[in-house]
């Protein structure tokens, strides 16, 4: 089963470059979240979708946005990208809010 | 609003040794409480989950027992391997609430 994928695995920027991260679930799950992960920060909630057609903005939305495309799909923008973006962003899906997250592998995302 | 708080790390154990990972939490209403465990390079994985009061969550030899009383999810191992080398998040999710709160993670690390 592939539960999470995330693409691509790493990526390598300029500052001011946009890019997409790709994320889809095959367990058909509702909620769908994005997280970024800093040393000494633990796990910060960007964006999550709680269900197909919604989204809302987490702890740190700014410079970022996403779209749900579908059932399967949340994906991640950065529309001009900064230094202080560099870190590695998780996808999580869940079935619904009390239940368990899936977390797919991860981007590691470095800004120049 | 929620919050979850667990032992800072390092923890450096040698192997055999009895584990404890100290999680106390702040929440409304009864969230589900969850340990997830992530390797060098991974994405977090869901290691037990507990989803009322004196619940006791169990998988590969660890354990976590949900005490509403003193609000905590503690989580322990008697004999801890080498392999079990990883970082540590206790997490809640409230029904309803479509944002988990995790803690920042606990760094384990075995000596043979």
């Amino acid at each position: 089963n592939a539960g999470v994928t995330q693409t691509p695995k790493f990526q390598v920027l300029k500052t001011g470059q946009s890019m997409t991260l790709q994320c889809a679930q095959d367990m058909n799950h509702n909620s769908m979240y994005w997280y970024r992960q800093d040393p000494g920060m633990g796990l910060r909630l960007i964006y999550y979708s709680a269900s197909e057609g919604t989204t809302d903005k987490g702890e740190v939305p700014n410079g970022y946005n996403v779209s749900r495309l579908n059932k399967r799909e949340f994906s991640l923008r950065l529309e001009s990208a900064a230094p202080s973006q560099t870190s590695v962003y998780f996808c999580a899906s869940s079935e619904s809010s009390n239940q368990p997250q899936h977390f797919g592998d991860g981007t590691r995302l470095s800004i120049l | 609003g929620n919050s979850v708080t667990q032992m800072e790390g390092p923890v450096t154990l040698s192997e055999e040794a009895f584990l404890t990972i100290n999680c106390t939490y702040t929440a409304t209403g009864y969230p589900s409480l969850f340990w997830y465990v992530q390797y060098p390079g991974e994405g977090l994985q869901l290691l037990l989950k507990a989803t009322k009061a004196d619940d006791k969550g169990s998988n590969k030899g660890f354990e976590a027992t949900y005490r509403k009383e003193t609000t905590s999810f503690h989580l322990e191992k008697g004999s801890v391997q080498v392999s079990d080398s990883a970082v540590y998040f206790c997490a809640l999710s409230g029904r309803g609430s479509y944002i988990p709160t995790f803690g920042r993670g606990t760094s384990l690390i075995v000596h043979p």
